[in-house]
């Protein structure tokens, strides 16, 4: 069975603070890794994607992997109060068909 | 960006009548669809591939006759649910796959609320 794991939160954050989202997967092959983040009530948008090792910065957003740990994070610099929402982390499995496998998400409460 | 766009946003009905929800992928061709509901404050949980020109795949526990899948072009899918019962109020979501990348990030759409009375 092929799984993603992330802490469910919230994980409450102060205006200003970095932001650091987790997760850990199962299946030794995958080969990419997405973060998405959706607002109460919306679908999820796609924040970032990255298949290598190390990290991948766009503007306030870093998404870091590390193949050998299975694990996959994303840091949020500067957070803002728009920040608040939950996070998924979904990965694309070895001969998935581009299924992604999708975590449970991590709430995150950022603080004014 | 990709966009996808699923319509109607919103939709109410009686008891036993059908819905239909499409999915659009408005800037790309998108050979794999996928279907997903979601439960107040639950997770995405995956209800049927669909793929351009074939029969969809549906999940463990989810009814293809109840819940009727059409992907007849490349750009346009159809989730239908037939004789809707309360039960089947969600949050229904689709996602499509832009066939021309093989880094496989996936692009939503909107999202349809469906309350059934």
């Amino acid at each position: 069975q092929k799984e993603v794991e992330q802490n469910s939160g919230p994980l409450s954050v102060p205006e200003g603070a970095i932001a650091s989202l987790n997760c850990t997967y199962s299946d030794r092959g995958s080969q990419s890794f997405f973060w998405y983040r959706q607002y109460s009530g919306k679908s999820p948008e796609l924040i970032m994607f990255i298949y290598s090792n190390g990290d991948k910065e766009d503007g306030r957003f870093t998404a870091q992997l590390n193949k050998a740990s299975q694990y996959v994070s994303l840091l949020i610099r500067d957070s803002q109060p728009s920040d608040s929402a939950t996070y998924l982390c979904a990965v694309n499995p070895m001969d998935s068909n581009y299924q992604l496998i999708w975590g449970a998400g991590t709430k995150l409460i950022i603080k004014p | 960006g990709a966009v996808v766009s699923q319509h109607p946003s919103w939709v109410i009905c009686k008891s036993g009548t059908s819905v239909k929800i499409e999915c659009r992928s408005l800037d790309f061709q998108a050979t794999t669809m996928f279907w997903y509901r979601q439960f107040p404050k639950q997770s995405l949980m995956l209800m049927a591939t669909s793929n351009e020109g074939s029969k969809a795949t549906y999940e463990q526990g989810v009814e293809k006759d109840k819940f009727l899948i059409n992907h007849a072009s490349l750009t346009l899918s159809t989730l239908t649910v037939t004789s809707a019962h309360p039960e089947d109020s969600s949050f229904y979501i689709c996602s499509a796959r832009d066939g021309s990348s093989n880094t496989g990030e996936l692009f939503f759409g909107e999202g349809s609320r469906l309350t059934v009375l």
